[in-house]
């Protein structure tokens, strides 16, 4: 069956630190893979998105992912969390030609002073 | 550009009543879909449209639930009557013809007695 999986539902860091936010996914090819933030009380907000090409791709705020085949992964880093940064991430992903888009369940980020 | 519009932000309804949500898309964007989000299921897609139809609504959890598009720049989606388990944050997003991405817009938060 298609999934999307996130495995860590809540991840807390020190501000200054790494992030590195998981996701894999179940999928017959590779799909489109796409990074979502959602702040409180908002909506969600695309980060970054892969569609074929290099495989580290660079997005918004200063996050990037990597996507890996052999691993069905496409994880989200960040070499420095700022405190603004705290939001629940989502992956998410869509089947070439396909409308039907597929969330994680999502990770929520607190971030330490 | 104004984004994905959604209104009200906020609706706080007795059980029974009838709730209607609406959504103006981005200009120009072909689809349209709502999202529904709570705590114990996540982000559900209910259904989306292309080019003003219904192309997929398996997601509409009841009869109860339904979502016209009658023009490309309006859609709304109706729930008749109302159940406190319909409680939510709902989301209408849009994606133009040649991109993949979705934009969100910021969610109507339901809350029904």
């Amino acid at each position: 069956a298609q999934s999307v999986t996130q495995p860590d539902i809540h991840i807390t860091v020190s501000e200054g630190a790494s992030l590195e936010l998981r996701c894999n996914y179940s999928y017959g090819a590779t799909p489109y893979l796409f990074w979502y933030v959602q702040s409180p009380g908002q909506g969600l907000q695309l980060l970054l998105k892969y569609f074929s090409g290099d495989t580290l791709v660079q997005g918004i705020k200063g996050f990037e992912a990597e996507f890996k085949r052999s691993q069905s992964s496409f994880n989200l880093r960040k070499p420095s969390v700022h405190w603004s940064d705290a939001a629940e991430y989502f992956c998410a992903v869509a089947p070439l030609g396909n409308n039907d888009m597929r969330f994680g369940a999502g990770t929520r980020l607190t971030v330490k002073p | 550009d104004a984004g994905v519009i959604q209104s009200p932000r906020h609706e706080v309804t007795e059980m029974g009543q009838e709730v209607t949500l609406r959504c103006k898309p981005i200009s120009g964007h072909n689809s349209l879909f709502w999202y529904r989000q709570t705590m114990m299921r996540g982000l559900e897609l209910l259904i989306y449209f292309n080019n003003n139809v219904p192309i997929d609504d398996s997601g509409m959890p009841e009869d109860r639930f339904s979502a016209k598009m009658p023009n490309a720049s309006f859609s709304t989606l109706k729930i008749q009557p109302s159940e406190p388990r319909d409680s939510a944050v709902y989301f209408c997003a849009s994606r133009g013809q040649y991109g993949n991405e979705q934009f969100f817009g910021p969610g109507t938060r339901l809350t029904v007695l």
